[in-house]
Parts: C-alpha cells; sequence; structure tokens
C-alpha cells in the first residue's frame, strides 16, 4: 500500500544547529514533493517544491533534497531559530492526482 | 494580497446534527480543495474544485458530506449528519489553477463533535 512517513517522533535541536527532517514514502512515484510549515492553530504554509528530476533546492536558510531511488527527501534548517519551531509537512503530488501529507514533523528548536 | 477566509473558527455540535462551514478563496485562485486535519495527522483532500466544476471527490463522504462552489468563488462544505468520527479541523485551500502546485491555505475550522 502507498505510505508517506516521516520523522516518527518530535525532534529538538539546539539552536544554531541543523535541523534535518525525513520524509520516506513508498508506492509512489511523485512527480513533485513539497513542504509545509503549519503552527498550532493555522493552516499549513508552503515553503519548497522540488520536482523529480531535481536533486536539491534551497531558499535561504531552507534546503531540501529528493532522492527518487531512496524514495526520499530530506529538508534541512541551518542556523535553527527558536521562531523556525512548528510542525512540518512533507506533501507528494503524483502527475494528475492529488496531493497525499505526511503526518508531520514537531520541530523544537530550544535556546 | 488577502489570504484565505474561513468561518466559523470553530463550532461546537451534537452528533445527528448537522453543520456548514464557509470559504472564501485568494481573489482569482481557479482551484479550490477541501482538507478533513485529525489531530496529529496530515491534511486529507476531501474534494477538489477547479472553478465551479468538481474534480476530485473520492475521499468525500458522500452519504454525509457535501460541497458547493457556486460563480467559482466561495464554497461551502456540509455535514449532515455529523458523527463524533468527524470531529477534526477543516481546513480550505486554493490555488492559481491546477497546474500551479503550491497551495494557500486558511486557518481552518476546529469542528468538535459532542
Amino acid at each position: 500500500s502507498q505510505k508517506i512517513e516521516q520523522n516518527s517522533e518530535a525532534l529538538n535541536i539546539q539552536e544554531g544547529k541543523t535541523a534535518t527532517l525525513t520524509c520516506n514514502y513508498t508506492n509512489y512515484s511523485p512527480a513533485y514533493l513539497q513542504w509545509y510549515r503549519q503552527d498550532p492553530g493555522r493552516g499549513p504554509v508552503f515553503l519548497l517544491l522540488i520536482r523529480e528530476n531535481e536533486k536539491e533546492k534551497r531558499k535561504e536558510r531552507l534546503k531540501v533534497t529528493f532522492d527518487t531511488t531512496l524514495k526520499q527527501s530530506l529538508f534541512h534548517i541551518t542556523a535553527s531559530q527558536p521562531a523556525d519551531s512548528a510542525t512540518y509537512l512533507c506533501a507528494l503530488e503524483v502527475v494528475g492526482r492529488q496531493l497525499t501529507f505526511g503526518s508531520g514533523t514537531q520541530l523544537t528548536v530550544l535556546p | 494580497e488577502a489570504g484565505v477566509a474561513q468561518s466559523p473558527r470553530y463550532k461546537i455540535i451534537e452528533k445527528r446534527q448537522s453543520v456548514a462551514f464557509w470559504c472564501n478563496p485568494i481573489s482569482g485562485h481557479a482551484t479550490l480543495y477541501w482538507y478533513q486535519q485529525i489531530l496529529g495527522q496530515g491534511p486529507k483532500l476531501l474534494i477538489q474544485f477547479q472553478n465551479n466544476g468538481v474534480v476530485d471527490d473520492s475521499q468525500l463522504p458522500k452519504d454525509r458530506f457535501s460541497a458547493e462552489r457556486l460563480k467559482g468563488v466561495d464554497s461551502t462544505l456540509k455535514i449532515q449528519p455529523a458523527k463524533l468520527e468527524d470531529s477534526a479541523v477543516y481546513l480550505c485551500a486554493s490555488s492559481l489553477d491546477q497546474i500551479v502546485y503550491e497551495q494557500y491555505f486558511g486557518p481552518g475550522t476546529r469542528l468538535t463533535v459532542t
């Protein structure tokens, strides 16, 4: 069956370190993979999109990698700050089909 | 640019009652989505509209859920009758069209069914 798995437990890191979040998928051939941020009581906010033919994409302190052989995406936040604390969702899109979300990873950056 | 608006923000009803949620997407966005997000899970698509036509409603429980998007702008999602398992946050999102993949989400409506 199709499955999207993100870090199973919450992630706590120290301010200034790099946070690395994992998104693994099975039985999908996604054309696109997206990352969203969700704060408590709010809707998700789009961060980055990476296509199947792209290995890496960057935006300011954010970096996403996409390995279609390993069926994995890694999401990095460098020089993390307490304001980066939130739940991060990965989402896959197969051509012609809906966007499917993972359950998210709760990140806490400790001052 | 104004974001996606939703109302109400919170709703508490008893099982077997009915409830309706309203969404106003970003101006000019042709595609509108309704998602259900249960606590601890990611959003799950219920229905997708392109203008005022339904593109995908494969995961909408049609025996109790209905949605419409009249005139291709605002949308309403209705549940009748509600069940305990419908307790969740209902998120509305919009995108410029089906081809542009970035989705903009509203704040959601938190529904509690008692």
